[in-house]
């Protein structure tokens, strides 16, 4: 069981828009900031969004994170076929002094 | 360019211990906060132990009192000693740079008989 809760799956046809969300607590989502990542098959899991909504260089716009109190939010618009993947959520949670994970999310293209 | 390579993992019977190592590149270990991350096969993400630069370590509750987080400042490595390893604990195990920047293509550790 995760300490954050994700959907385990998501769809959604090319060139759509699909949102995963991300549910936690207090003690992580609510009082730090989130990160997402994506994770192709068989390879390291890689940081898409950082503090929220922050995208690291070569991240390409069509992906945005949100965060409101305790939840939060992961859009990828414009969906491509190379964005089938699984994807995480994570916060840094105060109470257990340690990175806390949703338990993922796969994306499927239609 | 920052590389992340760890090995140490393999095969090992329940109750036995392996040192995981991730050597590290383009960047210094010490000045930076490190984890390790690991991923039952099959399964999603568990974030394992944290060195922070001042040298503070912490654990997740499944590891602690098993598991030790350290660096060797001189070799850029960072490292994780596990002991009484159970069948639980297998897994790819990920070096990360914090935070979440950067992270290796990790070590498969099985523990079995």
């Amino acid at each position: 069981q995760s300490v954050l809760t994700q959907p385990p799956s998501a769809s959604g046809a090319p060139g759509q828009r699909v949102t995963i969300s991300c549910s936690g607590s207090s003690s992580n989502i609510g009082s730090n900031t989130i990160n997402w990542y994506q994770q192709l098959p068989g390879t390291a899991p890689k940081l898409l969004i950082y503090s929220n909504n922050q995208r690291p260089s070569g991240v390409p716009d069509r992906f945005s994170g949100s965060k409101s109190g305790t939840s939060a939010s992961l859009a990828i618009s414009g969906l491509q076929s190379e964005d089938e993947a699984d994807y995480y959520c994570a916060a840094w949670d105060v109470s257990l002094n340690g990175w806390v994970f949703g338990g993922g999310t796969k994306l499927t293209l239609l | 360019e920052v590389q992340l390579v760890e090995s140490g993992g393999g095969l090992v019977q329940p109750g036995g211990s392996l040192r995981l190592s991730c050597a590290a590149s383009g960047f210094t270990v010490s000045s930076n906060y490190m984890s390790w991350v690991r991923q039952a096969p099959g399964k999603g993400l568990e974030w394992v132990s944290i060195i922070y630069r001042d040298g503070s370590t912490y654990y997740a509750g499944s590891v602690k009192g098993r598991f030790t987080i350290s660096r060797d400042n001189s070799k850029n490595t960072l490292y994780l000693q596990t002991s009484s390893l159970r069948a639980e604990d297998t897994a790819v195990y990920y070096c990360v740079r914090e935070p979440g920047t950067d992270w290796g293509r990790g070590t498969l550790v099985t523990v079995s008989s």
